[in-house]
């Protein structure tokens, strides 16, 4: 019963490295999301993939890239990391097919650049 | 414009009383729901409570209910008899239906309340 897992739990980065942060969720839901926390601005969504084969930009995309390689994965890719991208990344799940089903959340990855 | 409106940035209270956490939205959509998350220290995003659009009365789920008024677009948290175990973030979050063009099937969070039980 894993439900959604993200990997890795922690990750230090140089400035200008790259970085991919795995999501995968085995509940079969269509829609997938990626956040990111910072203090005092709360979630703010990167990317989502309503359904398989469709990705779209959220309020903060810029700097990140993602994939939905299937239903059961999506992945959060850093080209070139830079210190403002230090924060909090959690990736979630939905059934999407309808609007009043809860998101699942993974548990995050805690991202420090230097 | 923002979606989710949290105007309190940390609210106390004292234990075994209730509390409202405000939430406010703004959508154009006719679809829509309404959820709200829990976020103790420990980091990890716990589901409280849901509500829809076309919900005619407001949820209810244990200690935790949701007061919707559809016209002036609020979606209050109300916890009664308050436990330590409450003092948390609390996010309110919304997801659009399929009538928001590029916006559909979003999941878009308030900033949150920082939630004190006061023993």
């Amino acid at each position: 019963n894993a439900g959604v897992t993200q990997t890795p739990k922690f990750q230090v980065l140089k400035t200008g490295q790259s970085m991919t942060l795995q999501c995968a969720q085995d509940m079969n839901h269509n829609s997938m999301y990626w956040y990111r926390q910072d203090p005092g601005m709360g979630l703010r969504l990167i990317y989502y993939s309503a359904s398989e084969g469709t990705t779209d930009k959220g309020e903060v995309p810029n700097g990140y890239n993602v994939s939905r390689l299937n239903k059961r994965e999506f992945s959060l890719r850093l080209e070139s990391a830079a210190p403002s991208q230090t924060s909090v990344y959690f990736c979630a799940s939905s059934d999407g097919t309808y609007h009043n089903t809860e998101a699942f959340f993974g548990q995050g990855t805690r991202l420090t650049v230097v | 414009a923002q979606k989710i409106t949290q105007t309190q940035p940390g609210m106390f209270v004292q234990e075994k009383e209730a509390v409202t956490l405000d939430c406010t939205y703004d959508t154009s959509d006719p679809s829509y729901g309404l959820f709200w998350y829990k976020q103790p220290s420990s980091g990890e995003m716990i589901f409280l409570i849901y509500q829809g659009s076309y919900d005619q009365q407001n949820a209810t789920e244990g200690r935790y209910s949701l007061n919707f008024q559809k016209a002036r677009k609020s979606a209050n948290l109300v916890i009664s008899a308050s436990q330590l175990g409450d003092s948390a973030m609390y996010f309110c979050a919304m997801r659009e239906g399929p009538y928001s063009g590029a916006g559909s099937y979003q999941l878009t969070f308030g900033k949150g309340t920082k939630l004190s039980v006061i023993p």
